[in-house]
């Protein structure tokens, strides 16, 4: 069974700050891994997808890093700001989605 | 365009009774995905359907749950006899895969809060 944890559970930074999450899973053999955003009593907003063939990924101030064979992932959220605010998942896909218990961010104006 | 879709956002409910959850998945999504969150577990699967291909129900916590999907279109969780144990966010998400050699990008729903007194 795929086991996937998240480190650090909170983390608190000032507003510029870069942040750093970090994601490891158990079993390497996924389609691809996703990382989401959880805002209080909301559902689940995709950021970025990484194909397993893929090394990392990148959105705007989001760059996602994926090295399969040792089972890591890292979510980089560059010039972070207030609104930055919110749970970080990370699901490992193998046709279904296998979470971690998140990263709680807040980041602090 | 629309994303996912859930109806009730909340339900309230006594034990023993049954309740049914919808998911209206974006339009043209062939995959549909039923998750849920709870304070103890975090974020579990339930269920998965693809196309016409019998469902995945690897993730059913016990024989009180159910699915369906109808049309290849909506679906409804159905829960019989809720427990106490059984509140929860329910989440549902679909995917695109036609064409595409490995899963796609899930888009989630808004959930529905289920608490069971």
């Amino acid at each position: 069974k795929q086991e996937v944890t998240q480190i650090p559970a909170a983390l608190s930074v000032p507003e510029g700050e870069n942040l750093v999450l970090n994601c490891s899973f158990t079993d390497s053999a996924i389609y691809n891994l996703q990382w989401f955003r959880q805002d209080p009593g909301k559902g689940l907003t995709s950021l970025l997808l990484i194909q397993s063939s893929q090394r990392e990924q990148t959105s705007g101030r989001l760059n996602a890093s994926l090295d399969k064979s040792s089972g890591r992932s890292t979510l980089y959220i560059a010039a972070s700001q207030p609104g930055d605010s919110a749970t970080y998942l990370c699901a490992v896909d193998d046709y279904k989605l296998s979470f971690g218990a998140g990263t709680t961010v807040t980041v602090r104006a | 365009g629309a994303g996912v879709s859930q109806s009730p956002s909340n339900k309230v409910t006594e034990k023993g009774k049954d309740v049914e959850l919808r998911c209206d998945p974006i339009s043209g999504h062939t995959a549909l995905y039923w998750y849920r969150q709870s304070l103890g577990q975090g974020l579990e699967f339930l269920i998965y359907f693809q196309g016409n291909s019998a469902p995945d129900k690897s993730g059913l916590p016990s024989d009180r749950f159910s699915a369906e999907r109808t049309g290849g279109s909506v679906s409804t969780l159905t829960i019989q006899r809720t427990q106490q144990e059984d509140s929860a966010v329910y989440l549902c998400a679909s995917s695109s895969t036609e064409g595409l050699a490995s899963p796609d990008t899930q888009y989630f729903g808004p959930g529905t809060r289920l608490t069971v007194l």
